[in-house]
């Protein structure tokens, strides 16, 4: 089956750049879509189809997906910021396939 | 505005099934898929499956399907998710959550989640 690879945590200092990566089978030939989960809340959107920001989501998230590897990055990282992110695709047969999810510390 | 609204925490004892509910508000529910999506404590997100909720057609990941029912009920705008023959593993959060566009399999607006507790 399907498989998608996240590091189980980031760490990123206030105002820097932070990366968090997902890795699958040549993941580059799908759409990827990354999710941001706070404590006790459900998921929200912040990047679809690789690239795109749903409305209200700041610019200073955005995302790219090459090869076997997407990637969500977030500019200039707030303290808000700080989360769970879970990225998504889907498998040969539509279903949909989520990472393990990365845990981003701000400090 | 898209809201989803989910019934409320559920406890169950192994072996029973539990059925939560998601009502819809703010678009026209017949035009878009419901994907069903669980959580369980601690660990990352798990899809369900999803159906339709304009022809009631449902797709199932293997690990649930069998044991995994989705219904919906247009007049109500609400899809509905049943679990039979619960046991601990079950335990956790489960979150119904639109597609983007028919199946785009993007999942754009979600519930606020719904605890099920499988406990004896």
């Amino acid at each position: 089956s399907y498989g998608l690879t996240q590091p189980p945590s980031v760490s990123v200092s206030p105002g820097q750049t932070a990366s968090i990566t997902c890795s699958g089978d040549k993941l580059g030939d799908k759409y990827a879509c990354w999710y941001q989960q706070k404590p006790g809340q459900a998921p929200v959107l912040v990047i679809y189809q690789n690239t795109k920001r749903p409305s209200g989501i700041p610019e200073r998230f955005s995302g790219s997906n090459s090869g076997n590897t997407a990637t969500l990055t977030i500019s200039g990282t707030q303290g808000m910021d700080e989360a769970d992110y879970h990225c998504q695709a889907w498998d040969s047969s539509s279903r949909v396939v989520f990472g393990g999810g990365t845990k981003l510390t701000v400090l | 505005q898209v809201q989803l609204v989910q019934s409320g925490a559920e406890v169950k004892k192994p072996g029973a099934s539990v059925k939560v509910s998601c009502k819809a508000s703010g678009y026209t529910f017949i035009s878009y898929v419901v994907h069903w999506v669980r959580q369980a404590p601690g660990q990352g997100l798990e899809w369900m499956g999803w159906i339709d909720g304009g022809n009631a057609n449902t797709k199932f990941s293997q690990k649930f399907q069998g044991r995994v029912t989705l219904t919906r009920d247009k007049s109500a705008s609400t899809a509905y998710m049943e679990v039979s023959s619960l046991r601990s593993e079950d335990t956790g959060i489960y979150y119904c959550a639109r597609d983007l566009s028919m199946t785009s399999l993007i999942l754009d607006y979600w519930g606020q989640g719904t605890l099920v507790t499988v406990s004896s």
